[in-house]
């Protein structure tokens, strides 16, 4: 595909509900990264991939939060039991290598409201 | 550990006037700094690196590692500048991305 991929765009769902975010990063790229950025507010680091090495889950806010990640290939954030402060927008990134002089290509995130 | 700081959460300045926006950062290393945008419905994306050396839309960024920052800065503001500029920061390979929390710009006419 020509960039980073969200799905989906937009997701309303009910207190309590557990919803599962998906993305799709550039092909070839080892890091991934999921952010969160509520209104008005800045990135919030969620969780972090690279390669196969053990996922950077330092920013998970609780352990109703969770991603999985298969290969270098799609990634999914699960929220479980979703609460009303979980509504924010869902920002997810690749990047060929992670370091020094590379660039991380941000999707168009997934909006989730809670109702 | 490593950390980012923009201290502005929202600078508001007028058309043709300097902007400077302000990032710190905390790390023993040698760093490799960016800077990020995001206009109003559109995606977040690079808009320049320090390695680079590049002015971009008329912004620069020069790499202060006595006073470990690195200001974004543009002599002339545009109302097209209106938007959200993040700071980066990132170290050796395997290290992820370290982002500040954001200013907004705001140019007003």
């Amino acid at each position: 595909g020509a960039g980073v991929s969200q799905s989906p765009s937009n997701k309303v769902t009910e207190k309590g509900k557990d919803v599962e975010l998906r993305c799709d990063p550039i092909s070839g790229h080892t890091a991934l990264y999921w952010y969160r950025q509520r209104l008005g507010q800045g990135l919030e680091f969620l969780i972090y991939f690279q390669g196969n090495s053990a996922p950077d889950k330092s920013g998970l806010p609780s352990d109703r939060f969770s991603a999985e990640r298969t290969g270098e290939s799609v990634s999914t954030l699960t929220i479980q039991r979703t609460q009303q402060e979980d509504s924010a927008v869902y920002l997810c990134a690749s990047s060929l290598l992670s370091g020094w002089n590379t660039e991380a290509f941000f999707g168009q995130g997934t909006r989730l409201t809670v109702v | 550990a490593q950390r980012v700081t923009q201290p502005e959460k929202l600078l508001s300045v007028f058309k043709g006037a300097p902007v400077e926006l302000k990032c710190n950062y905390s790390y023993s290393g040698s760093p490799e700094l960016f800077w990020y945008v995001q206009y109003s419905r559109q995606r977040l994306q690079l808009l320049l690196r320090h390695i680079s050396r590049e002015s971009i839309k008329g912004f620069t960024a020069d790499l202060n590692k006595g006073e470990t920052s690195f200001h974004l800065k543009k002599p002339f503001a545009q109302e097209e500048d209106s938007a959200m500029y993040y700071c980066a920061l990132s170290m050796e390979y395997g290290n992820k991305l370290v982002f500040g929390a954001g200013t907004i710009l705001r140019v007003k006419s």
